[in-house]
């Protein structure tokens, strides 16, 4: 059990840019999650993945976030045309069912000029 | 609609004293699962304790316990023995089978001072 593992850690970018972060989860964990977290505040659900099947997606993401699972192991976050509102920091988790606990990693830190 | 509160933003406690933050929530379901993280500084979201609501007895995990009140809707968790590892972020977070996302209240800050 080497944890979840996300990539990269800080990401500084400028307004209007691409960016794409990576998220590899717990091995034998089939259920994947997003979250978006700003200062002070509790996660903030994004999107959700059994094996490679999106099966819910928050109406508060616009259509500028696309999540992926392609293989059911690890899952791409891509944000277009970035705006400073998502400054935060995303959050991977997973787990090996809905009911059971979720393990986080450690984030990636999005910063918009 | 399900929701998790937690009423106190910051606490504070003497190192090896006790504390208890406290967590309410809502809903209708009767079956669901109650947890609390933890987020240290700067630091990764891990997983304090965790409880079912079909269990009547309170959840324990070494420091820290639960005080489960199903009737009333509470969830409060106890820490004991307090120790400066223990400052961070605690947020409580609930699931029922009808939705397949943890619900998260807002988090209490916590500062264990020496």
């Amino acid at each position: 059990d080497t944890g979840v593992s996300q990539d990269p850690r800080h990401k500084i970018t400028k307004r209007g840019q691409n960016v794409t972060f990576r998220c590899d989860p717990i091995s034998e964990h089939n259920r994947l999650y997003w979250y978006r977290q700003t200062l002070g505040q509790g996660p903030e659900f994004l999107t959700y993945f059994q094996n490679e099947a999106q099966l819910e997606k928050s109406r508060l993401l616009s259509d500028r976030f696309s999540a992926e699972r392609p293989k059911g192991s690890f899952s791409t976050l891509e944000i277009q045309r970035t705006e400073q509102g998502d400054s935060a920091m995303y959050l991977c988790a997973s787990s090996l069912a809905d009911n059971q606990p979720q393990h986080f990693g450690d984030g990636t830190r999005l910063s918009i000029l | 609609a399900q929701t998790v509160t937690q009423s106190q933003p910051e606490m504070s406690v003497q190192e090896a004293e006790t504390v208890t933050l406290s967590c309410t929530y809502d809903t209708s379901e009767s079956n669901y699962y109650l947890f609390w993280y933890k987020q240290p500084p700067s630091r990764q979201m891990i997983l304090v304790i965790r409880q079912e609501a079909y269990k009547q007895q309170n959840a324990t995990e070494n420091r820290f316990s639960v005080n489960f009140q199903k009737a009333a809707k509470s969830f409060s968790l106890k820490i004991s023995d307090s120790q400066l590892g223990d400052t961070a972020m605690y947020f409580c977070a609930f699931y029922a089978g009808n939705n397949r996302k943890l619900i998260w209240g807002l988090g209490t800050s916590l500062a264990v001072n020496p």
